[in-house]
């Protein structure tokens, strides 16, 4: 059974950095690209960002480019998800899943970001 | 990045009526559609892939269809457990765009 498993979200002031995690088991991870699709309460869901299965090739929204990193280990079967230079705009609940992008049939549970001072 | 938009962004119903939810995308994406539920505190759930590719286990009331631009999910027969969020979602061009959902309720 494929799962996927946030953590790290909390609260995090603006301008901050917070760095999430998404463990996946029943598959084998490093041959899946993987990305991380946020959900906040008025913008509904947006894809934020994507890696290749060996985390060469990331690519990223134009709303987090140059402040959000992706990254992995494959080794742990571990996803990463860096967020710098935080806004209230950040605010969201950060989902891993499967796949770069196409019908996403599997997905974590979600990490809760809250930007706030 | 091509928009989708949905509507309604309601819809009331009752246990038994036959729905339909319309996606809409600002430019050709060809049959590269999803439809997902999503209930309170849960993750998306897919149901229909390619635009009209019925998941494995998800129930034959629920059905898409189009191509192109213009897309519509239809329930033929809501049931209780029906009663959820909707989303489209594009993935013929990157970024994959959602639309802004649609909310079924009683």
């Amino acid at each position: 059974e494929v799962q996927l498993l946030e953590s790290g979200g909390g609260l995090v002031q603006p301008g901050g950095s917070l760095r999430l995690s998404c463990t996946a088991s029943g598959f084998a991870f490093s041959t899946y690209a993987m990305a991380w699709v946020r959900q906040a309460p008025v913008k509904g869901l947006e894809w934020v960002a994507g890696t290749s299965a060996g985390g060469g090739s990331s690519h990223y929204a134009d709303s987090v480019k140059g402040r959000f990193i992706i990254s992995r280990d494959n080794s742990k079967n571990t996803l990463y998800l860096e967020l710098n230079r935080v806004t209230a705009e950040d605010t969201a609940l950060y989902y891993c899943s499967r796949s770069f992008t196409g019908p996403r049939r599997f997905w974590g549970q979600g990490a809760l970001v809250t930007v706030s001072s | 990045d091509i928009q989708m938009t949905q509507s309604p962004s309601t819809l009331s119903a009752s246990v038994g009526d036959r729905v339909t939810i319309t996606c809409r995308a600002s430019q050709y994406i060809s049959d590269s559609l999803a439809w997902y539920q999503q209930k309170p505190g849960r993750a998306p759930k897919l149901l229909i892939s390619r635009a009209s590719n019925l998941e494995s286990g998800v129930p034959s009331r629920f059905s898409g269809s189009g191509s192109g631009t213009e897309f519509t999910l239809s329930i033929s027969s809501l049931q209780p457990d029906d009663f959820a969020s909707y989303y489209c979602q594009q993935f013929n061009s990157d970024p994959e765009t959602f639309g802004q959902g649609t909310k079924l309720e009683i």
